[in-house]
């Protein structure tokens, strides 16, 4: 069964960091792109972030240098590293499959809460 | 990039049919087919419905269909079932993604 399941949220103030992770199941994750999406509480989505097969990251500008994506394919999870997190920040973050075109396969998300 | 222009809200009957819109610019929408859209129900993750443009995933009901005019694309959901009340996103992935803001569907 396909599965992508993120843990790592929580409560941090501001300034602090967070290291999110997507434990993922069904397909490796080295063959394939995988990016974070955030939607803050009530509002849209958001693409964070993308790495590719080949290792590139890209990042959406409102966390570029702050931000950091990495895939470790021997556990075949990707992760997300967040310094200097500000409010602005607090959303649920999705792991998500990227097909370079759209976002096929979805992870339930982890609440990241920015906060003091 | 800018978000892309839906409308907030959209309304239905059982078994009409609705047409949610998503502007964009000619540098996004209106030069790639890169165009998805996404089903979200509360408290729920994301569901892709249609992608490159008008492309269904298996097991995607025909319902659901998706087309673009220039800088527009749309999706239509013929037939509207209770269960397709949700939240509806567009996409248009063109070396990033960027998304829409979002359009509330409700099934009176």
């Amino acid at each position: 069964e396909v599965q992508l399941v993120e843990s790592g949220g929580g409560l941090v103030q501001p300034g602090g960091s967070l290291r999110l992770s997507c434990a993922v199941s069904g397909f490796s994750i080295k063959n394939n792109y995988m990016s974070w999406v955030r939607q803050a509480p009530g509002k849209g989505l958001e693409w964070v972030s993308v790495i590719f097969t080949a290792g590139s990251t890209f990042y959406a500008d409102s966390v570029k240098g702050r931000f950091t994506i990495s895939r470790h394919n021997s556990e075949n999870t990707v992760s997300l590293q967040m310094n200097s997190l500000r409010p602005e920040d607090t959303a649920v973050y999705y792991c998500a499959r990227d097909q370079s075109r759209y976002f096929d396969l979805w992870g339930r998300g982890t609440l990241v809460t920015v906060s003091s | 990039q800018s978000a892309l222009t839906q409308p907030r809200s959209v309304s239905g009957s059982p078994g009409q049919s609705v047409t949610i819109s998503c502007t964009g610019t000619s540098s996004d929408v209106g030069v790639y087919n890169s165009v998805s859209w996404y089903q979200q129900h509360p408290g729920k993750a994301p569901k892709l419905m249609i992608y490159d443009v008008s492309k269904r995933p298996s097991g995607v009901p025909d319902r659901f269909s998706g087309s673009k005019s220039g800088n527009t694309a749309s999706l239509t959901i013929s037939g509207l079932q209770a269960e397709d009340e949700a939240d509806y996103y567009c996409c248009s992935y063109a070396g990033s993604a960027v998304f829409g803001g979002g359009t509330k569907l409700t099934v009176l």
